[in-house]
């Protein structure tokens, strides 16, 4: 079975300046997805970056980057010149590759809860 | 257009009453999902159906029962619920294609009150 592990239940950070969010995760799988989303306080979850375990590079969009080190089963979360609309929990998730024609379980880790302080 | 609307927002409904949950979307994704989440927790899979067919029911008690009438709209039909179901009920949607997982889209939820 596969979990995911996000160690810091809540984070804040000054507004402009960087933090990483942690993630660790536990597989036997050698073909999977890993996924960061968003959760704004009252609103929609939506999706901030993905990452193919296939590939070597790290995935970025715009100010969110992750470090994906597959061998040590960890993919954190940098977000850059952070924001006030950047304050939401935050999940990481896994997704095994699945059969053709069907989707998955996506296993989320517990939150980590992000304060962006003005 | 990259939305999931669900309806309605909120519901309160007795441990007697018969309810249903409206999920929609229009970005032609063939699979759909049910989530149920408590507060301050992630979300907990409760179904999925790939091309209007149930593909995944992670146990969930009958009281709780799925339909896909068609490829835009996903249903959850609700009965003598306990007062533990409470909690916000979301509703995601995602494209099909070989093995690949791709992106969910989530809905805004429904918050459930069972009195």
């Amino acid at each position: 079975a596969q979990t995911v592990t996000q160690s810091q239940p809540e984070m804040s950070v000054q507004e402009a300046e960087t933090v990483t969010l942690s993630c660790t995760y536990d597989t036997s799988e050698n073909n999977y997805y890993l996924f960061w989303y968003k959760q704004p306080p009252s609103r929609q979850m939506i999706l901030v970056i993905r990452q193919e375990a296939y590939k070597q590079q790290n995935a970025t969009e715009n100010r969110f980057s992750v470090n994906f080190q597959k061998a040590a089963k960890s993919f954190s979360l940098k977000i850059s010149d952070s924001q006030l609309g950047d304050t939401a929990m935050y999940f990481c998730a896994f997704m095994k590759q699945g059969k053709v024609g069907s989707q998955g379980n996506l296993i989320f880790g517990k939150g980590t809860k992000l304060s962006v302080k003005p | 257009d990259t939305e999931v609307t669900q309806t309605p927002k909120h519901l309160v409904m007795g441990m007697t009453n018969k309810k249903s949950l409206k999920c929609e979307q229009h970005m032609g994704h063939r699979a759909m999902y049910w989530y149920k989440q408590k507060a301050k927790k992630p979300p907990e899979l409760m179904f999925v159906y790939s091309y209007e067919k149930l593909s995944i029911n992670e146990s969930v008690p009958s009281r709780f029962s799925p339909e896909c009438p068609n490829s835009s709209l996903l249903n959850l039909h609700l009965h003598a619920l306990q007062p533990e179901d409470s909690a916000l009920y979301l509703c995601a949607s995602s494209q099909v294609a070989g093995q690949i997982p791709y992106e969910q889209y989530f809905g805004p939820g429904t918050r459930l009150t069972v009195t």
